[in-house]
C-alpha cells in the first residue's frame, strides 16, 4: 500500500480564489510528481521534483500554478486563481529515484464553483 | 513525444474468467513499464512495474507480457472476482529525461459473479 499522503481529500473553491493541497511522499522518496485527472480519465503532469530541485514543469503549472517541496515540509501545490476548469483530481506521487516505480497518493478532489 | 493507446475501454467479465487489457506504445527506447488499479473514489494502486529486458512477469493472478517489437504490454487477470473491478491504466516512462508517466487510456473492467 502507497504510503503517500495527500491532504484535504476534497477541496471546494469559488472561482478565482486560491486553492492549496498538499502531499508528504513517501519516506526516502526525494522524487515527487504532481498530476491532474480530469473526469475523463485523462492524465495531465503538472511538475516534478528532486528533493526541492523541479525537474520539469509543464506552461500550464508555469502561469497559474505554483508548487514547491521544501525539506522537512509537505510538498504543496496551489492554483493561484481557481478556474471551472481546472476541477479535477490532483494526484501526488512519489519514487525513490527517477525512472523507478512511482507510487499515488489517493489524491485531492477539487471542484470550483 | 511518446503515445500510449489503451484498449478496450470497457471490459466485462464472469467471475472466473480472464481479462485482457492491451497497450500500444510509440518509442522504442521506452524502458519502464507499469500497470495501475483506480478504485473509485480512490488513487492509483501500482500492480506491477517491468522493465524493457522483460518479456514476462507473473505475480498473485497477474500476467505482465511485453513485446518489444511490436511496441505491445498486455496485462492479463487470470480468474478475475468482482473485486478486480475497477479502471485500470497501463503507464510509460518518458523518455525525455523527466521522468513522467504517460498514461493509457483506461480501461474499466466490470466482474460480475
Amino acid at each position: 500500500n502507497s504510503k503517500v499522503i495527500q491532504t484535504p481529500r476534497y477541496l471546494v473553491k469559488g472561482q478565482g480564489q486560491k486553492a492549496k493541497m498538499r502531499c508528504i511522499p513517501e519516506k526516502g522518496h526525494p522524487v515527487v510528481f504532481w498530476y491532474q485527472q480530469n473526469k475523463n480519465n485523462e492524465f495531465k503532469f503538472l511538475i516534478n521534483f528532486q528533493n526541492q530541485e523541479v525537474l520539469q514543469q509543464i506552461d500550464m503549472t508555469e502561469k497559474r500554478f505554483s508548487a514547491e517541496c521544501p525539506s522537512n515540509s509537505p510538498c504543496s501545490l496551489e492554483i493561484q486563481s481557481s478556474e471551472a476548469g481546472d476541477s479535477a483530481l490532483y494526484l501526488c506521487a512519489s519514487s525513490l529515484h527517477p525512472n523507478t516505480e512511482v507510487f499515488f497518493g489517493k489524491g485531492t478532489r477539487l471542484t470550483v464553483v | 513525444g511518446e503515445q500510449v493507446e489503451q484498449r478496450p475501454p470497457h471490459l466485462s467479465v464472469p467471475e472466473g474468467d480472464s481479462a485482457v487489457i492491451i497497450c500500444t506504445y510509440t518509442d522504442s527506447a521506452t524502458a519502464y513499464f507499469y500497470w495501475y488499479k483506480q478504485e473509485p473514489g480512490a488513487g492509483l494502486q501500482l500492480l506491477m512495474s517491468v522493465f524493457s529486458n522483460v518479456d514476462r512477469k507473473e505475480e498473485q493472478g497477474l500476467t505482465v507480457l511485453l513485446n518489444k517489437k511490436d511496441k505491445q504490454l498486455s496485462l492479463n487477470l487470470t480468474a478475475a472476482h468482482p473485486g478486480d473491478s475497477a479502471v485500470y491504466f497501463c503507464a510509460v516512462s518518458d523518455q525525455g529525461g523527466s521522468a513522467k508517466l504517460i498514461f493509457g487510456e483506461g480501461t474499466k473492467l466490470t466482474v460480475s459473479s
